[in-house]
């Protein structure tokens, strides 16, 4: 079945810098690769996501890129704030239904 | 999109008790999921909620132990019986497919922090 492994587990960055976060997948019928914020006491809420036909895609501050070939899939936060401070978790759907969660990565924004 | 309401948001429980959450969302869906989140931890598929059919059970976790019941396309209970306080965690109902399209999307509840003493 489908593994998904997210990296960092915790990352600190000053308010304004970059922040990344990697993740790989196993299974190559994975087709859609969702990226979830979770705050405080709160569910998991889809922040950005991408398709398998896709290379990049952007919101805003946040953009998602996709290797296929390698398996691989990142997140990129520009110009962090205090408000980004949260969980965030990569996830894969190898088609179906039942998405599979990474780890979780959790973010520090220093003001 | 799906706005789906838990509760509760929160219970403290007497070990050997049992304690039912209720996942009510606000649109039809097919497929609604129950998620155990260990405090700092990722979420761990409990079951998936089949209307009108028994649930399916990830390796690990048991009938006995987490019943759930659905009901219709909208609404959905799990279960946690017979508590211990290893059982202590968040408790998160989720759909996909909600809305027109199906969408791939998730959409979780809030959760309920669930501590047993």
């Amino acid at each position: 079945g489908e593994n998904v492994e997210q990296h960092p587990s915790t990352l600190s960055v000053q308010e304004g810098d970059s922040a990344v976060i990697k993740c790989t997948y196993s299974d190559s019928a994975s087709n859609y690769f969702p990226w979830y914020k979770q705050e405080l006491g709160k569910g998991p809420q889809l922040i950005i996501d991408i398709r398998s036909n896709v290379g990049e895609k952007k919101d805003q501050r946040i953009a998602v890129t996709l290797n296929k070939t390698a398996k691989h899939f990142s997140l990129h936060i520009t110009e962090t704030q205090p408000e980004d401070s949260a969980v965030y978790f990569c996830a894969a759907l190898p088609g179906g239904f039942k998405t599979i969660f990474g780890a979780g990565t959790r973010l520090f924004v220093k003001a | 999109s799906a706005v789906i309401s838990q509760k509760p948001s929160r219970d403290i429980c007497q070990r050997g008790t049992s304690l039912t959450i209720q996942c009510q969302v606000d649109s039809q869906v097919t497929m609604m999921f129950w998620y155990r989140q260990q405090p700092g931890q990722s979420l761990t598929l409990i079951a998936t909620a089949n209307q009108g059919s028994e649930a399916t059970y990830e390796s690990g976790f048991v009938i006995d132990k987490f019943p759930i019941s659905r009901p219709n396309l909208t609404f959905s209970t799990l279960t946690v019986s017979n508590m211990s306080p290893e059982d202590s965690s968040i408790y998160l109902c989720s759909v996909e497919g909600a809305g027109t399209g199906g969408t791939d999307e998730a959409f979780f509840g809030q959760g309920t922090r669930l501590t047993v003493v």
